[in-house]
């Protein structure tokens, strides 16, 4: 089977750099997904790597290392609106998806 | 917004009954999978539909079970409910034919209390 962990909770300031950390046992996957999930929301994509290395997109960046089973999600310029849990993914072939603890990022002032 | 709908938002159903979800996909899309997500847990694989056929099952038993239409809407059903089935299920669509992007477009979801 796949599972994944992540740290159950962060706090960041407004304005502020944050990396939520992404551990994970799998004997095989295709990629690694993000996911944003407000309260009481849908889990919306924010990333993808199906190779090592950085991925950017706006300000978020996430990075991939099958090497050290390890991965992360970086968000720049955090706002007040990014509080939220963050789920990393696995994909584990024809879209099935094992989605790992989740960290609620909260973010203050 | 995903252009992925789900139905009903909320239900209340009492232990041993049975409750049918509705999903709708995404234009386009031909897979449908469905997720289990209990409260401050992470979504949960349950199942997924590609093309009207069950393909793969997660760690759930034989009383949840589904159905793809031919537009590729899907239902989940679940008899004899549990108190533990009790949970927000969210239904993703997808094309499997093609680059996959990693990623997949969730519905608002299901949320399911069992008393």
């Amino acid at each position: 089977g796949q599972s994944l962990e992540q740290p159950s909770e962060v706090t960041a300031v407004e304005g502020a750099i944050v990396q939520i950390n992404c551990t994970y046992q799998t004997s095989g996957f295709y990629g690694l997904s993000w996911y944003q999930q407000h309260d009481g929301g849908a889990p919306t994509f924010l990333s993808y790597n199906a190779l090592d290395g950085l991925e950017e997109t706006g300000r978020f960046s996430s990075f991939l290392s099958r090497s050290d089973s390890y991965g992360y999600l970086l968000l720049q310029e955090l706002q007040m609106k990014d509080s939220a849990s963050y789920f990393c993914a696995l994909e584990g072939g024809y879209q099935k998806v094992t989605f790992g603890t989740g960290t609620k990022l909260q973010v203050i002032p | 917004e995903t252009g992925v709908t789900q139905s009903p938002t909320h239900l209340i159903k009492t232990r041993g009954q049975q409750v049918t979800l509705r999903c709708s996909s995404q234009s386009g899309h031909n897979t449908v999978s469905w997720y289990q997500q209990a409260l401050g847990q992470g979504p949960q694989f349950i199942f997924q539909y590609y093309r009207e056929e069950e393909n793969g099952r997660g760690n759930f038993p034989p009383r949840f079970s589904g159905l793809q239409f031919p537009n590729y809407s899907s239902e989940l059903n679940v008899n004899a409910l549990e108190l533990d089935d009790s949970a927000l299920y969210l239904c993703a669509s997808s094309l499997r034919d093609g680059v996959y992007t990693g990623e997949l477009f969730f519905g608002e979801g299901s949320r399911l209390t069992v008393l």
